[in-house]
């Protein structure tokens, strides 16, 4: 099956800086990479995403790159704001019999200081 | 309440209690999910329902049981759990089983076997 790997586990920066989170995945089948931020106490959310046949997404200040041939995709935070401070998941997604089957990255936890 | 909601938030049971948790959505969605968040471990899918049909049943051990009457509600009956199953279950809903279709998740119930 599909094995996604996330790092860091933690990262910290200060306000202002920008923030990078790096997945790989296993599986060359997966076609869409979404980006849940999940706060303390609180749901993961749908932050941004990006599908197989597109290599960049920005929304704003994040943005997501893929790079197909290397498995590889990355989440950009620029001008961090403490307010970016939460788990970050990456996700791979795979067409199964079952549908859409999400497998998750382990988290990073992002702090901005002050 | 609008999105998708979870009952109880919190739960704490003993090896030889049944319990349910209960997932309900708000948003038209016809999938739903249950997913479990252990620390330091990434979400795991247990189970997929599209239409109230069971369509992933990801290795799950028996004691937990799914249930989905109609594409609203969602539960998970637990029974004889073992410590290792504390952890916050995760209820998610989406618009069908397409791969680029967002899950749209819960609150959680942090459950705590005994």
């Amino acid at each position: 099956g599909e094995n996604v790997e996330q790092h860091p586990s933690t990262l910290s920066v200060q306000e202002g800086d920008s923030a990078v989170i790096k997945c790989t995945y296993s599986d060359s089948a997966s076609n869409y990479f979404p980006w849940y931020k999940q706060e303390l106490g609180k749901r993961p959310q749908l932050i941004i995403d990006i599908r197989s046949n597109v290599g960049e997404k920005k929304d704003q200040r994040i943005a997501v790159t893929l790079n197909k041939t290397a498995k590889h995709f990355s989440l950009h935070i620029t001008e961090t704001q403490p307010e970016d401070s939460a788990v970050y998941f990456c996700a791979a997604s795979i067409l199964t019999g079952g549908g859409n089957k999400l497998t998750f990255g382990t988290g990073t936890q992002l702090k901005v200081e002050l | 309440e609008t999105g998708v909601t979870q009952t109880p938030r919190h739960l704490v049971m003993g090896m030889t209690n049944k319990k349910s948790l209960k997932c309900e959505q708000h948003l038209g969605h016809n999938a739903m999910y249950w997913y479990k968040q252990s620390a330091k471990k990434p979400l795991e899918l247990m189970f997929v329902y599209s239409l109230e049909e069971r369509v992933e049943n990801n290795s799950v051990p028996s004691r937990f049981s799914p249930e989905c009457p109609n594409s609203s509600h969602l539960f998970l009956h637990l029974h004889t759990l073992q410590p290792e199953d504390s952890a916050l279950y995760l209820c998610a809903s989406s618009y069908g089983l397409a791969v680029y279709n967002e899950q749209f998740f819960g609150p959680g119930t942090r459950l705590t076997v005994l």
